[in-house]
């Protein structure tokens, strides 16, 4: 089946300053979506973005599909940014990435 | 934004006690998901579920492990009979195609004791 790798693993940022967040996935993929998974646990939907460039406030998302990547921006963070970022992608079974852990410090 | 909804949100259960996790799924949606997280840990898929019956299932779901769709709203997990390493928050998820926009219920937080 699909593997999907994030890089990097861990991440601390000083508020204020920009992050990019990097998936990979084994195989052609037609969905990816990014979800941001709070400190209680929730797992907030971010986008789906099976291609191309998509903006909503500080956040974008961009995939190229015929390389088999997407990328998450984070700009001018925040400690509530904090927490771990997954990307995900399938269809009858969707395989989450082994996340980013994000730790932004005020 | 449609929601999906988990009950309960924490249970405690003894070692070797049945365990159901309910959920509603979007209602117009036509497949269902159950992932586990152990903490820490990444987000493992369970099981997929359409028209009634299972779809795809990893090899974590074995016996123990059952899935229902009792009637038109809700779809169940039923662990049978519960080991200390199940303690995980589980988490619900539904689609409304294949390949759709994935939407995921708050979880359960499962500890066995």
């Amino acid at each position: 089946g699909i593997q999907v790798e994030q890089s990097p693993p861990d991440l601390i940022l000083q508020e204020g300053a920009n992050s990019t967040l990097r998936c990979n996935f084994s195989d052609s993929v037609n969905n990816l979506q990014w979800f941001h998974q709070n400190p209680w646990g929730q797992l907030i939907n971010l986008f789906y973005i099976p291609s191309g460039t998509k903006q909503n406030g500080r956040l974008s998302a961009t995939t190229v599909a015929t390389e088999r990547y997407s990328l998450l921006y984070i700009s001018s963070s925040q400690t509530t940014d904090s927490g771990v970022y997954f990307c995900v992608s399938g269809t009858y079974k969707y395989i989450f990435g082994t996340g980013t852990r994000l730790k932004v410090l005020a | 934004e449609p929601e999906v909804t988990q009950t309960p949100s924490h249970q405690v259960t003894q070692m070797g006690q049945e365990v159901i996790l309910r959920c509603v799924p979007i209602s117009n949606h036509l497949y269902f998901y159950w992932y586990r997280q152990i903490l820490g840990q990444k987000v493992e898929f369970l099981v997929s579920f359409y028209n009634n019956e299972i779809s795809e299932k990893s090899e974590i779901f074995d016996d123990q492990f059952s899935v229902e769709r009792p009637d038109g709203s809700n779809f169940t997990l039923k662990i049978r009979s519960t080991k200390l390493e199940d303690s995980a928050m589980y988490f619900c998820a539904s689609t409304q195609g294949s390949g759709n926009t994935i939407y995921f219920g708050e979880g359960s937080w499962l500890t066995v004791v």
